[in-house]
């Protein structure tokens, strides 16, 4: 089973400062890695998938990279409605697929 | 508009039953995979079980195979998950989602129905 590992926990942050979310695999996951946004009592919202792909809708200040077992999501400035729990989850090596711990955003 | 909705949550005992239907609507159900994620209170996202667009094959996380049964008519759009012998431990919202043209990524969620499991 691959393991993916969140970092940092919790991010504390001003609307408009630049956040950076990482995401850790245990064994290469390829490209085959998305992120996922959760608001309080909402169901989870696709992000970005294979590392780099904006879903539908998903704003241009979302930005995903990496490769391999190293990954990273960048919001360039954020916004209120920004402040939200982050979930990254591969699918490269499945059953099962997995997903990290979360990152929960907050406003600082 | 793609919408996902869920039924059939509530409170069940110790070693119950449950059956969830997840009905679809604004896309070609047949033509993607489809599966069910839970989140326990105040914890992160599990994934459960998928099942092709066919039906004809279907994947469990350890922790519910030989427990839970995944499947879907097509013909009425619908998903379904049946939760056998369940466990304290089942407990959470059970969200369906909907696969993308590559399997295994989840494009729309429904808005999610609460298991508790309790005696």
């Amino acid at each position: 089973e691959i393991v993916l590992t969140q970092s940092p926990a919790t991010l504390s942050l001003s609307p408009g400062e630049r956040a950076t979310l990482s995401c850790r695999a245990s064994q290469t996951v390829s490209s085959y890695l998305a992120w996922y946004q959760q608001k309080p009592g909402q169901a989870p919202r696709l992000l970005i998938y294979d590392t780099s792909n904006r879903a539908t809708g998903i704003p241009a200040r979302f930005s995903g990279s990496g490769s391999g077992t190293d990954f990273t999501l960048t919001i360039s400035s954020l916004e209120p409605e920004d402040f939200a729990v982050y979930y990254c989850q591969q699918r490269s090596n499945w059953p099962p697929l997995t997903f990290g711990g979360g990152t929960k955003v907050e406003i600082k | 508009e793609v919408q996902l909705l869920e039924s059939g949550g509530g409170l069940v005992q110790p070693g119950g039953s449950l059956r969830l239907p997840c009905a679809a609507s604004g896309f070609t159900f047949s033509a993607y995979a489809m599966s069910w994620v839970r989140q326990a209170p105040g914890k992160g996202l599990e994934w459960v079980s998928t099942v092709t667009g066919s039906g004809g094959s279907t994947y469990y996380a350890d922790s519910v195979k030989g427990r839970f049964t995944i499947s879907r008519d097509n013909s009425k759009n619908t998903l379904y998950l049946q939760m056998n012998s369940l466990r304290a431990e089942d407990t959470a919202v059970y969200y369906c989602a909907k696969g993308t043209a590559a399997p295994g990524t989840f494009d729309y969620w429904g808005q999610g129905t609460l298991v508790t499991v309790s005696s």
